[in-house]
């Protein structure tokens, strides 16, 4: 597997507070995605970044910022949390351009995350 | 990115070939169809993909008609481990700004004995 990890595995914060996510991959993947999980809905794309300082939002990205300073780590902030931001947290990276045209993504384990 | 409509739920025989379809009819020429599974809350894990011809990997088959317009997921021999979300995304291959990787609901695989 893919050299992915994500930081923390678990938190628990209290509503206002800022939240930093940090998700870190060894792959050298050009692309680096945040989504976040909740019951009954799948997997949605909060933001994602394809290249060192190069964002983009994705279906979900009202109260969360960004940034990839370096090749290997996207940070996801909570610029002030609220319990509608209580989820599972997933990263995923990918090559992007491979030498087939097109490659797989890898996903970290996910940060479960409580706003009380 | 192209969007995919999967059935809600299927149930399989463990054994049985398990096949999984999705419908993608505004996929363009260039975007690739990406299979992935979710085991309970795991991480997403990459199964398959393709662009036009029909794919095959230790895990699975993928068959992608001839207008592109869908695709099965096929399990040749389901078994309990297999019970999971099934994904099918559409993306194009991701040498430019527009390699965004949007999930749909999934298709919930129930494999029983």
């Amino acid at each position: 597997d893919a050299g992915i990890t994500q930081s923390p595995r678990h938190k628990v914060t209290e509503t206002g507070t800022p939240v930093t996510l940090r998700c870190h991959q060894t792959e050298n993947h050009r692309y680096m995605y945040w989504y976040r999980q909740d019951p009954g809905h799948g997997l949605r794309l909060i933001h994602y970044s394809y290249g060192v300082k190069d964002t983009d939002k994705g279906e979900v990205s009202d109260g969360y910022s960004v940034s990839r300073s370096k090749t290997e780590d996207f940070l996801l902030t909570l610029e002030s949390a609220t319990s509608s931001q209580t989820s599972v947290y997933f990263c995923a990276s990918t090559a992007g351009q491979g030498r087939l045209g097109a490659t797989e993504a890898f996903f970290g384990q996910g940060t479960r995350l409580t706003v009380v | 990115d192209a969007k995919t409509t999967q059935p809600t739920s299927m149930d399989c025989a463990e054994g049985r070939a398990a096949n999984l379809p999705c419908n993608h009819s505004t996929i363009s020429g260039n975007e690739y169809v990406y299979w992935y599974r979710q085991i309970h809350s795991q991480g997403p894990q990459y199964i398959i993909h393709g662009l036009k011809n029909n794919e095959t990997n230790e895990m699975a088959s993928l068959i992608i008609t001839e207008d592109r317009k869908s695709s099965t997921l096929i399990l040749p021999h389901a078994t309990l481990r297999d019970t999971a979300v099934y994904y099918c995304i559409v993306r194009l291959p991701g040498s430019s700004n527009t390699g965004k990787l949007i999930f749909g609901q999934g298709t919930t695989l129930q494999v029983k004995p």
